[in-house]
């Protein structure tokens, strides 16, 4: 049975601070690695990776896939308010369109 | 918006009841899926459709109902739900082919069963 999982569950930081949010996954024949922020009820697209140690950015945002350990992070820099949400990681299969997801890091960002 | 909708947006239902949630995508995109996602609990997969044609049906309950008339909307029947069927149900799209897409997701029904 394909898995994901999230460390650490939650974690609250001051705005300024650097965060980094770790996904492991074991998903038989693996394409990709999605990343995913959820703020309220709609999941909205970061990132998806295919590629090892190539690192993907997005402003503020990074990540990086490593496919030999099985594992993918999520960097935030210089952390706003705004930041604060559900960060979700999926593994992707190369047939079909089913996503097993993990069950989140909830992020909270003080003023 | 992000190209999904779903309604109602917010649902109170009894265990009697009987009620539909709907879905309507306008991207283009030729799969469609339900997840349910309860607290501290990972997104579950519920149900996939691919071409208007169920591919997907994880074990759930025969009280969940899936609907796919066309590729374009996707509805979630329900009926004689349970109080631990109360949970944030998620519809998402994508396109079909030989590469893995990312999903985009509607904003979700909230529904609880009293």
């Amino acid at each position: 049975e394909d898995k994901v999982v999230q460390s650490p569950l939650s974690l609250v930081v001051h705005e300024g601070d650097t965060v980094t949010l770790n996904c492991s996954y074991e998903v038989t024949n693996f394409r990709s690695l999605l990343w995913y922020k959820q703020e309220k009820k709609a999941p909205t697209f970061l990132f998806m990776l295919t590629s090892s140690g190539i690192e993907k950015k997005s402003g503020r945002l990074s990540s990086i896939l490593d496919k030999k350990e099985l594992f993918s992070i999520l960097n935030i820099t210089a952390t706003q308010t705004g930041d604060s949400a559900v960060y979700l990681c999926a593994g992707g299969k190369a047939a079909g369109n089913k996503l097993t997801f993990g069950g989140g890091t909830r992020v909270l960002v003080k003023p | 918006e992000t190209g999904v909708t779903q309604t109602p947006r917010h649902l109170v239902m009894g265990m009697t009841n009987k009620k539909s949630l709907k879905c309507e995508q306008h991207l283009g995109h030729n799969a469609m899926y339900w997840y349910k996602q309860s607290a501290k609990k990972p997104l579950e997969l519920m149900f996939v459709y691919s071409l208007e044609e169920r591919v997907e049906n994880n074990s759930v309950p025969s009280r969940f109902s899936p609907e796919c008339p066309n590729s374009s909307h996707l509805f979630l029947h329900l009926h004689t739900l349970q109080p631990e069927d109360s949970a944030l149900y998620l519809c998402a799209s994508s396109p079909t082919g030989p590469r893995h897409y990312g999903y985009t997701f509607g904003s979700g029904t909230r529904l609880t069963v009293v």
